[in-house]
């Protein structure tokens, strides 16, 4: 089947500290790989996506790589900011169907000043 | 427009009430879903809309009923609710040249 599995938070780091989440994947066929960002008492954000081997997705100095070889699309920022404490979700979806997302559990990641 | 709207933003109600929840996107997607979200886990699959039509019912009870009445509009119609259906509704939309899904800001329904 599919599935993904997310580093467990929670993550708390010092402003300006460099931050990875962990994310691996098992998929049946070739996905799409997206992280996504949900802040306090708000919906997801799509924070950015990779849809083949080698494709680095990036947006607002977070960078994720899809790695086919050991499966996984890590998500990096070399400098962290108090304003991106969320929840942060990584998230597969196949091309066939109703391309559903399958998503990981989530990490909490708390930045303090 | 890139947004995908909920309405209403909160919403409270006892067992025996019937409500309505609210989707709008007018990006031309085609596609739509509803997700139901607890505290603390990843958003649940619970319907998909392609084209209108409903394609997928993840075994939803039937105090929920899914209606799309065009193509950007999605509602979810609430009856005889559970405590337990208490909880965040997230709409969701998807384009046909990527596969990435757009999401709306959510309901956050409490069933008393």
């Amino acid at each position: 089947g599919n599935s993904v599995t997310q580093m467990e938070g929670p993550v708390t780091l010092s402003e300006e500290a460099f931050l990875t989440i962990n994310c691996t994947y098992t998929a049946t066929g070739y996905p799409s790989l997206f992280w996504y960002v949900q802040y306090p008492g708000e919906g997801l954000q799509l924070l950015l996506k990779a849809t083949k081997a080698d494709d680095k997705g990036s947006n607002k100095g977070f960078e994720a790589t899809y790695r086919k070889e050991t499966t996984s699309f890590h998500l990096e920022k070399g400098s962290v900011q108090v304003s991106d404490s969320a929840v942060y979700f990584c998230a597969l979806s196949l091309i066939q169907g109703a391309q559903k997302l399958v998503f990981g559990q989530g990490t909490r990641l708390t930045i303090n000043p | 427009d890139t947004e995908v709207t909920q309405t209403p933003k909160h919403l409270v109600m006892g067992m025996t009430n019937k409500k309505s929840l609210k989707c709008e996107q007018h990006m031309g997607h085609r596609a739509m879903y509803w997700y139901k979200q607890k505290a603390k886990k990843p958003p649940e699959l619970m319907f998909v809309y392609s084209y209108e039509k409903l394609s997928i019912n993840e075994s939803v009870p039937s105090r929920f009923s899914p209606e799309c009445p065009n193509s950007s509009l999605l509602n979810l119609h609430l009856h005889a609710l559970q405590p337990e259906d208490s909880a965040l509704y997230l709409c969701a939309s998807r384009g046909t040249r990527g596969n990435e899904q757009f999401f709306g800001p959510g309901t956050r329904l409490t069933v008393l």
